[in-house]
């Protein structure tokens, strides 16, 4: 089973801010990941898919980057909406794994 | 539009079973695998398995074979998720998402999530 690494696990930012979200794999995943953000009560948001392809409707101020072990999120500008929690997942093999999430809050 | 819709929330007692239902519409039901993925209060995200809503086909966690079935019925395009012998720790929201083949296999529709108590 792949095990991803989310870093850091809180991250305190204030709006205008650029945050950036690790995520190591356990082993090379090449550029199979997904991340998501979630906001309480909600279900999960695909954001980033293939590690850097931005889904649609996602404001050009999320990118992702990154192949085999280590990945990253970059929020290029923090807007008050970005306020939530992240998580990566692994699409390379059964299970799914996904990070134990980042929650990025305000400062 | 696309969407899943799920069935409500459930109450139920250690050693109980629930079914969890996933509606599908907006889209081709047979085209798109879907999946389920629980979230304990609190805590991140674990994978549970898939269905094929073609074949019928499925693939498990490890942690839930024995205890999980996932059919669909293609006739009213709904997938659905039984877990049998519930424990307190089986008390989390669950969903189901859609695998997208245009997403390189992330999930890109997901149901509101449908919570389930386990509690004596």
């Amino acid at each position: 089973e792949i095990q991803l690494t989310q870093s850091p696990s809180f991250l305190s930012a204030s709006v205008g801010d650029r945050a950036i979200i690790t995520c190591r794999a356990s082993q090379g995943i090449s550029s199979y990941l997904a991340w998501y953000q979630q906001k309480p009560g909600k279900a999960p948001k695909l954001l980033i898919y293939a590690a850097s392809t931005l889904q649609s409707g996602v404001p050009s101020r999320f990118s992702g980057s990154g192949s085999g072990t280590e990945f990253t999120l970059t929020i290029s500008s923090l807007q008050p909406e970005d306020f939530a929690t992240y998580y990566c997942q692994q699409l390379k093999s059964y299970p799914r794994t996904f990070g134990q999430g980042t929650k990025v809050e305000i400062k | 539009q696309v969407q899943l819709v799920q069935s409500g929330a459930e109450v139920k007692t250690p050693g109980a079973s629930v079914k969890v239902s996933c509606k599908a519409s907006g889209y081709t039901f047979t085209d798109y695998y879907i999946y389920w993925v629980r979230q304990a209060p609190g805590q991140g995200l674990e994978w549970m398995g898939w269905i094929n809503p073609n074949s019928g086909g499925t693939n498990y966690a490890q942690k839930f074979q024995g205890r999980v079935t996932m059919t669909r019925d293609t006739s009213i395009s709904t997938a659905s998720m039984e877990l049998s012998r519930l424990r307190s720790d089986d008390t989390s929201v669950y969903y189901c998402a859609r695998e997208g083949s245009a997403a390189a296999g992330a999930f890109d529709i997901w149901g509101q999530g449908t919570m389930v108590t386990v509690s004596s």
